[in-house]
């Protein structure tokens, strides 16, 4: 079975503060792992894919296949990254995107 | 090119009503995608086009539901005899030939069921 958790509804911090958004998935293969972000009244789009290892406005993910775990992590939090945050995971050949139930990151001035 | 639009944006049917959404994607995207999402869920699958062909369908695709892409350009999905259980927002996506790995998303169309 396909699955990706997000067991964080709502993460709240203030601005400057660390931020780590978990997200964890099963998948019997070898899955790519994907970071989409929907500000407000904005639509979802790609933040981070696990294979191009590079950071996006602050964001890194490192894939742990032991922990079968994805987690996206900033250093200091800004306002701007106030949003929904969905970790996905596509198996082989890009067919779909498998998403998680999301993660609201609110960050405080 | 103004991304992915999907048309309407919103919907108010009947119970046991037919609707169609329409979704145009990026031009020369090769790959359409359908999701539907739910209060409090993340998207989820339900089919998808490589030009013309639909290649898979979710089992969550009922057989009230059918989606098409005649010419490979864009789509539509139906969903016949609606129920209230059908509300929720509709989503499509595209993808180019030569990076299939992005999805880009349309803005959704949200169907209520009265």
């Amino acid at each position: 079975a396909q699955r990706v958790t997000q067991p964080e509804k709502l993460l709240s911090v203030f601005k400057g503060a660390p931020v780590e958004l978990k997200c964890n998935y099963s998948y019997s293969g070898s899955p790519e792992l994907f970071w989409y972000v929907q500000y407000s009244r904005q639509r979802l789009q790609l933040l981070l894919r696990h294979i191009s290892r590079e950071s996006i406005k602050g964001f890194t993910a490192d894939l742990n296949k032991g922990e079968t775990s994805f987690h996206l992590k900033k250093p200091f939090a800004q306002e701007e990254d106030s949003a929904m945050y969905y970790c996905a995971l596509s198996p082989t050949g890009f067919q779909k995107l498998v998403f998680g139930t999301g993660t609201r990151l609110l960050v405080s001035p | 090119d103004t991304g992915v639009s999907q048309d309407p944006r919103h919907k108010i049917t009947k119970r046991g009503q037919n609707v169609t959404f329409r979704c145009d994607p990026i031009s020369e995207h090769n790959r359409l995608y359908w999701y539907r999402q739910t209060l409090g869920q993340g998207p989820e699958f339900l089919t998808y086009f490589q030009n013309e062909a639909q290649l898979e369908k979710s089992r969550l695709l009922s057989d009230r539901f059918s989606a098409e892409r005649p010419k490979g350009s864009f789509s539509t999905l139906e969903i016949q005899r609606t129920e209230q259980g059908d509300s929720a927002m509709y989503l499509c996506a595209s993808s180019p030939r030569q990076a299939a790995y992005e999805q880009y998303f349309g803005p959704g169309t949200r169907l209520t069921v009265t």
